[in-house]
């Protein structure tokens, strides 16, 4: 129940394509759902964030697509650059009043010149 | 900038040793998190802490504790080191409340022999 399944683990895409990482939890308590992204030898920087009650957000060539019905949301990365290269986390918390982050496993993107 | 400090990059220790890592954050942030961070598993919950003085155990705490004294400092502690606790470890602070992203310092790499 506290699960959020990311997939896939890992991804290539071609510069100029769309890079697009699933999420999907069982818990309909959660109701703030963070992407991180993550570089080799830092830690991982907040990307995007979405609230259920809406089912789109777009900062960039970054979107988070939400479907609260199918408890799924995804991370797309629009027109993807070798510098977007790096390692993605979703993540999901539930409004508690304490905020405690439940992460998937990660997507570790290449994206090729 | 919010700034997470971690106070060692790389650590090399040897089985059975008392380890101590660091963490300061400079944001006057209530929340506190130790994470660690392995291939294929994600990011996994040792401890956080939501004030000074209190803990809270996560989803692996086994053979750590936690210790913080002053609200910008969260110190994790391995009782006795074991080659199993060779990972990556992530300290994260937080605002509380619903939609604050967490943010993360760079990580210690700690290598147990």
């Amino acid at each position: 129940q506290q699960q959020v399944k990311q997939s896939p683990q890992s991804l290539i895409v071609q510069k100029g394509g769309i890079s697009i990482i699933n999420c999907a939890y069982e818990n309909t308590a959660f109701d703030y759902f963070p992407w991180y992204q993550q570089f080799p030898g830092k830690g991982p920087a907040l990307l995007i964030a979405i609230r259920p009650d809406v089912s789109e957000k777009k900062e960039g060539r970054f979107t988070i697509s939400f479907n609260k019905s199918a408890k799924q949301f995804s991370l797309h990365i629009m027109d993807s650059q070798p510098g977007d290269s790096a390692t993605y986390f979703c993540a999901a918390s539930m409004n508690t009043g304490f905020q405690k982050l439940v992460f998937g496993t990660g997507t570790r993107l290449l994206v090729s010149p | 900038d919010v700034k997470v400090t971690q106070s060692s990059r790389y650590l090399v220790k040897r089985t059975g040793e008392k380890v101590f890592l660091e963490c300061v954050q400079d944001m006057d942030h209530e929340n506190m998190f130790w994470y660690r961070q392995d291939p294929g598993l994600g990011l996994r919950l040792i401890y956080f802490s939501y004030d000074v003085k209190m803990k809270e155990k996560g989803d692996i705490p086994e053979g750590y504790s936690v210790s913080r004294e002053k609200k910008e400092r969260f110190s994790l502690i391995l009782e006795s080191a074991s080659t199993n606790q060779t990972s990556m470890y992530l300290c994260a602070s937080s605002q509380s409340g619903v939609g604050y992203g967490y943010t993360f310092g760079s990580g210690t790499r700690l290598t147990v022999v």
